[in-house]
């Protein structure tokens, strides 16, 4: 069964704390990302992956790391630094191409205690 | 950067009304423009996308318009249906940008049997 699986769906975190949210393709899809979701303000990307062993950041990329050391994985660390991690973050992948289509994984949900 | 408005933020209708969603964009240069939809608790899913050469495309009762020249495109949805109630992004990107795209704040459409 093709698809994105990202684990765990559901995190709760102590303040102060790493956190690595897992995300896997069996798709062979080149690029992936990961996308924040909050209420009312869409999805925004944090940090994308075009080929393996090079990634670049997106809009809100502050507080998050990311490696890319497989073509099946990018697994996204929400570290101590990010002021605001509570929230829903989609990963997702396409095709190297342009304005491939997005598929997106079911989501981890990040709360922060 | 590019920005996306997207208007309204929910829209309630009743079962077999037609649906309108509006979004602009700020740069010039975007030219390709998709719609996802999430249903409640899912991932989100491309339902129809448009590319800066044409200036409508349509796919059984969904339809998106395209004004360059304005900058903005909407999605409209005729005679729905209960199963239509999801929120639904318009994104924006440039033709080099793959994935990454620039999505509106979301609208969450309700349609009542």
């Amino acid at each position: 069964d093709g698809g994105i699986t990202q684990s765990p769906k559901y995190l709760f975190r102590k303040e102060g704390q790493n956190v690595t949210l897992s995300c896997e393709q069996n798709l062979n899809h080149d690029a992936m990302y990961w996308y924040r979701q909050d209420p009312g303000q869409g999805l925004r990307l944090i940090y994308y992956s075009q080929i393996v062993n090079d990634f670049q950041k997106g809009d809100i990329a502050e507080g998050y790391s990311v490696s890319r050391e497989k073509k099946e994985s990018f697994p996204l660390t929400v570290t101590s630094a990010q002021k605001n991690p509570t929230a829903f973050y989609l990963c997702a992948s396409s095709m190297y191409r342009d304005n491939g289509e997005l598929f997106f994984g079911e989501g981890s949900r990040l709360t922060v205690l | 950067g590019e920005n996306v408005e997207q208007h309204p933020s929910t829209l309630s209708v009743q079962e077999g009304d037609s649906a309108v969603i509006k979004c602009t964009y700020s740069d010039s240069a975007s030219n390709y423009f998709p719609w996802y939809k999430q249903e409640l608790g899912k991932r989100p899913q491309l339902i129809i996308d448009i590319r800066s050469n044409v200036g409508e495309k349509k796919d059984q009762r969904i339809a998106v318009t395209l004004n360059k020249t304005a900058k903005h495109f909407s999605l409209h949805i005729t005679e729905t249906q209960p199963e239509d109630s999801a929120v639904y992004f318009c994104a924006a990107s440039r033709g080099t940008s793959y994935g990454k795209l620039t999505f509106g704040q979301g609208t969450i459409l309700t349609v009542h049997p």
